[in-house]
């Protein structure tokens, strides 16, 4: 069975760069035809689809973050990455990484816990 | 952008049935998918377009026709108090976008 685990720093100073990274437990990044995502959650709100990457490195962004957002594979590791640049406080959520979409089925499944980062000086 | 619309919040009493709406233009042509959230908790995929993921209640079902998917639950436990989300992946322009959440109080 799949899991999925975030790690990176809980605090990120304004105008920095946000890092984490998804390590994958249970299964390959590289099979079976899935997207591997980043979604964030502002405290006391909705989901915001930040983008996906394939094993190959093909990605695709939220359009409102595009400018700032890169997201890597690490096949090797088993792991996928985000960095968020220029952050500022409106950045400070919870982010978790997920398994999908894959073509025809165009769900997230699993999840990981989910990891606070805050913004602050 | 395409752009999905929930309704706040829903409250039913236990026993009865929970509607949870999803709004969006031509939503029946696309793939609906809902997601559960319990506070502190990451989401669980709780129907994916057409099904129930396995270990689902069968009391969880999804419906989608013109511009409103439902997400239907029946015999509402209190355990089913919590967020829910709709979401889809638009294939044409790779994006994906989530509702903003309707939040389930079971009276």
């Amino acid at each position: 069975q799949v899991q999925l685990q975030e790690s990176g720093p809980g605090l990120v100073k304004p105008s920095q760069t946000l890092s984490l990274i998804c390590t994958v437990f249970g299964g390959s990044i590289s099979s079976d035809g899935y997207y591997w995502s980043w979604i964030r959650q502002h405290p006391g709100k909705g989901l915001e689809w930040i983008g996906y990457i394939y094993y190959s490195g093909s990605t695709y962004y939220n359009p409102s973050l595009k400018s700032r957002v890169t997201i890597s594979v690490d096949t090797s590791k088993r792991q996928f990455s985000l960095k968020l640049s220029s952050v500022t406080a409106a950045d400070t959520a919870v982010y978790y990484c997920a398994r999908g979409p894959r073509p025809s089925q165009g769900w997230f499944d699993p999840w990981g816990q989910g990891t606070l980062v805050t913004v602050s000086s | 952008s395409y752009v999905l619309t929930q309704p706040p919040s829903v409250s039913v009493a236990p026993g009865q049935t929970a509607r949870i709406t999803c709004g969006g233009d031509n939503i029946g042509s696309k793939s609906v998918h809902w997601y559960q959230q319990k506070p502190g908790q990451a989401p669980v995929l709780v129907y994916d377009d057409n099904d129930r993921p396995s270990g689902i209640p069968e009391r969880f079902s999804g419906s989608n026709s013109g511009n409103t998917a439902t997400l239907t639950i029946s015999r509402v436990e209190a355990g089913d108090e919590a967020d829910y989300y709709c979401q889809v992946w638009d294939s044409s322009s790779d994006h994906v976008v989530f509702g903003g959440g309707t939040k389930l109080t079971v009276l």
